[in-house]
This record gives structure tokens, sequence and C-alpha cells, in this order.
């Protein structure tokens, strides 16, 4: 079946304990990116990646890092994070602009609240 | 399930009954507009979509209409079902080449369907 996988689902921190979100995707896709959604601000984008070793900052990168090693992963790292980083956060991959089907496939979300 | 949003606009619908869901962008040098549909506790699931040289674009009891002189985006649901209870989301593309495939959304709006 074809996915986007985020772990974990739930994830209850501390200020300043690093963390990592890991976003697995089985599509080939080339473009990956990562979404935090809080109430009344809708989607908004932290990173994204347009292919292997290529990253980006979207509009709210502070406070985040990420990586593309591989194609079918793209781990968001939080070095020290804060409580207003308690948020719902979505990774979505998709093929590149160029190609047929521009929309994005969403991971089922990654609830982090730090305390 | 998770919650998306609090502070959400609302349409209540009765089942049987159509529905519209409107959206406005900003960006004018958007191509490319999708509808993405949240349930509770999942992530964003791809509707329809559409491409700025386009008016109108029908899917399976779903229709889309855009109208670029006033930047305005609808969703059109047909006979309204239970299952259609979910916060819907516009998404804009602009620029594919210099930011891939980067979406800007919406803030949502909430469907509650009335039996």
């Amino acid at each position: 079946e074809a996915q986007v996988t985020q772990n974990p689902r739930y994830l209850i921190t501390v200020t300043g304990k690093k963390l990592t979100v890991t976003c697995s995707q089985n599509m080939n896709h080339e473009y990956m990116s990562w979404y935090r959604q809080d109430p009344g601000l809708g989607l908004r984008q932290i990173y994204y990646s347009m292919n292997v070793e290529v990253t980006d900052k979207g509009d709210v990168p502070e406070g985040y890092k990420v990586s593309r090693k591989e194609k079918r992963n793209f781990p968001l790292i939080l070095e020290s994070p804060s409580p207003n980083q308690t948020s719902l956060y979505f990774c979505a991959s998709s093929y590149r602009g160029d190609r047929a089907g521009y929309g994005y496939t969403f991971g089922s979300g990654t609830r982090l609240t730090v305390v | 399930g998770e919650s998306v949003g609090l502070h959400l606009p609302t349409l209540s619908v009765q089942e049987g009954d159509n529905s519209i869901i409107n959206c406005a962008y900003s960006n004018s040098a958007s191509d490319y507009f999708i509808w993405y549909k949240q349930e509770s506790g999942k992530g964003p699931q791809f509707i329809i979509d559409i491409r700025s040289n386009m008016d109108k674009r029908q899917g399976q009891r779903v229709t889309v209409l855009l109208n670029k002189t006033v930047k305005h985006l609808s969703l059109q649901i047909a006979a309204t079902q239970p299952g259609d209870s979910a916060v819907y989301f516009c998404a804009e593309n602009a620029n594919i080449k210099a930011a891939g495939n980067k979406l800007t959304f919406g803030g949502g709006t909430r469907v509650l369907v009335k039996p």
C-alpha cells in the first residue's frame, strides 16, 4: 500500500530533550515536506526537500532541523524542544512539480507535547 | 481523535443536501489548487485538484470551481453524507519551479452533516 509513515503517533517530552520524528514513504517521491498544524493557524510548512541531499526552509523553520540522506526518509529533528513546539505534525510527499499528480500524500500525524 | 482546529468556521448541512465550501486565495501567481479533507485523527486526504487554465472540474460527487478574477475557489459536495463530516482545506501552489511543490493552505472549514 502506498503510504507515508510517521513515528511516533504521540510523544510527550520535556523541554530541551532532543527528539526525532521519523517519516518514510514508499512511493519513490522526490518531494517531501513537514508541516505543523495549530488551532486557528492551519497547516504551516516547516521544511521541505526536493530530492536527496536537497533541503530548504519553509515558513516556520526555527527550532527544527531535517535531513534527506535517502529518498524514502525525511526525519524531523528538534534539538532543544520548547513548549511552543507543542503541535500536530504532518509529513507529506509527492512527485516533483513537473510530473503528473502534484497533490501530496500525508502521513497520519504526530501529536507532540513539550512540557 | 485529534482536534485539528478549535476556531474553524463551521458549515452545518442536512444529510442529502448539497454543500458549498468557499476559499479565497491571495496569490495571483498560483497556478494549481487542491482541496483536502481531514477527518479526526487522520492526515489530510486529496479530494480534487484544478489547474489555473480551468474554471471547473468534476469528480465523484464533488465539483471544484475556480474564479481567477476574484481569486476564489469553491468545493461543492452533492448529496452530502455523514461520512463527509470533516475539516476541508483548500491549498494553492504558486511558481512550482521556484519552490517545488510547496502548497500554502487555507485555514479550513468544518463540515457537520446532520442526519
